[in-house]
């Protein structure tokens, strides 16, 4: 069973400061894909990683796919208030036509 | 109106009553899908429409009936629900059934209550 998990389930930190929130599987996927899911909203596709070292730049937010496509992070640089949300992975399943999700990182930016 | 929409937005219903949720995707894409949220599970798919056929249905009760009419619409009939499935209930679109690299279009959630 390819399953994804996400660390850490929750955090909570200061306007300015940087994290890293992690996406890890013991499977190989072909690509992964990042959302962020805003509350009374469905989640929103950020980006879609597909090379093995891949990193992709959204403004502040870097992307990377581990070498061996097993794991994946997120990095945002001088959180702002607005990146406060649930931030999700997901990769497809092999053989199947269909994605598989990470349990999430909520994650809240204090002003 | 653009997008993916679903209504009712939230939904408190009693174990023996029957509702439908309502999704409606505006994109021109060729495949929807049924999701479920709960608190404390990561997103589930729950069924796969391409093209107004089901692809896939991933072991949901039967108490849960899709129904997907034309390519931009797709209902969730629910009847004889149980507590544990309250759960945000999330529609999504793509341009095909990949699913892999395909990106899905969320709509916002029908936030459903079962008393």
């Amino acid at each position: 069973t390819q399953l994804l998990e996400q660390s850490p389930q929750f955090l909570s930190i200061q306007e300015g400061e940087n994290l890293t929130v992690y996406c890890n599987s013991s499977s190989v996927f072909s690509s992964l894909q990042w959302y962020r899911q805003e509350p009374g909203e469905g989640p929103v596709l950020l980006v879609t990683v597909v090379t093995g070292g891949e990193v992709k730049k959204l403004k502040r937010l870097t992307f990377q796919f581990g070498d061996a496509r097993k794991d994946s992070s997120l990095h945002i640089t001088a959180a702002q208030p607005g990146d406060t949300g649930l931030y999700l992975c997901a990769g497809p399943i092999q053989g199947a036509q269909k994605l598989v999700f990470g349990q999430g990182t909520r994650l809240t930016i204090n002003p | 109106e653009t997008g993916v929409t679903q209504t009712p937005r939230h939904l408190v219903m009693g174990m023996t009553n029957k509702k439908s949720l309502k999704c409606e995707q505006h994109l021109g894409h060729n495949a929807m899908y049924w999701y479920k949220q709960s608190a404390k599970k990561p997103l589930e798919l729950m069924f796969v429409y391409s093209l107004e056929e089901r692809v896939e249905n991933n072991s949901v009760p039967s108490r849960f009936s899709p129904e997907c009419p034309n390519s931009s619409h797709l209902f969730l009939h629910l009847h004889t629900l149980q507590p544990e499935d309250s759960a945000l209930y999330l529609c999504a679109s793509s341009h095909n059934d990949r699913g892999s690299t395909d990106t899905q279009y969320f709509g916002p959630g029908t936030r459903l209550t079962v008393l």
